[in-house]
């Protein structure tokens, strides 16, 4: 089956502690996203990559960190100095040019205590 | 991109079309309205886009205002399936990038 497979569903860490989201991709995507949700909000543009070796922060890249290695992958590294980190984290990507729409993972739940 | 505003809540009886609104009164010449919708606890889906004429999918239908200023998105016999959380998005469609910017919502629940 084609998709995004993001792993694992649900995360539990400690303060502190770095953690890495996995995010994979078999569409043959060019662009790939982070987002993060908050309870009762919408979602927010962590970081982006349009293309192998290449990413950009978006709207709340503070405490986060990214590589984009191979066109289908995209892992997330949420660090220590996230001040808050707990949250729903989905990736996305498409295919580039316009207007393509993004196809969503099923989400990583971060609770970090 | 233009901001959009929508109601926070929606209710439908199972069976009738279910219309949700949305305003984008800044929206520009070259940006597109984008639906997607948020299932609890899953990702986004995309359901339908456009930008001067009215768009059908297999899914629903998008009806935009003749200034643009406006959308609605129709589904047309609403299920318990289709309770969630729907975003309208307005943004340039351009080749080197694809960012959604994401409100709040609409929270659209079909009762039985």
């Amino acid at each position: 089956d084609g998709g995004i497979t993001q792993s694992p569903k649900y995360l539990f860490r400690k303060e502190g502690q770095n953690v890495t989201l996995s995010c994979e991709q078999n569409l043959n995507h060019d662009a790939m996203y982070w987002y993060r949700q908050d309870p009762g909000q919408g979602l927010r543009l962590i970081y982006y990559s349009q293309i192998v070796n290449d990413f950009q922060k978006g709207d709340i890249a503070e405490g986060y960190s990214v590589s984009r290695e191979k066109k289908e992958s995209f892992p997330l590294t949420v660090t220590s100095a996230q001040k808050n980190p707990t949250a729903f984290y989905l990736c996305a990507s498409n295919l580039a040019g316009a207007p393509n729409e993004q196809y969503f993972g099923p989400g990583t739940r971060l609770t970090v205590t | 991109d233009a901001k959009t505003t929508q109601p926070t809540s929606m209710d439908c009886a199972e069976g009738r079309a279910a219309n949700l609104p949305c305003n984008h009164s800044t929206i520009s010449g070259n940006e597109y309205v984008y639906w997607y919708r948020q299932i609890h606890s899953q990702g986004p889906q995309y359901i339908i886009h456009g930008l001067k004429n009215n768009e059908t999918n297999e899914m629903a239908s998008l009806i935009i205002t003749e200034d643009r200023k406006s959308s609605t998105l129709i589904l047309p016999h609403a299920t318990l399936r289709d309770t969630a959380v729907y975003y309208c998005i307005v943004r340039v469609s351009e080749t080197s990038g694809s960012r959604l910017t994401f409100g709040e919502g609409t929270q659209l629940t079909v009762n039985p």
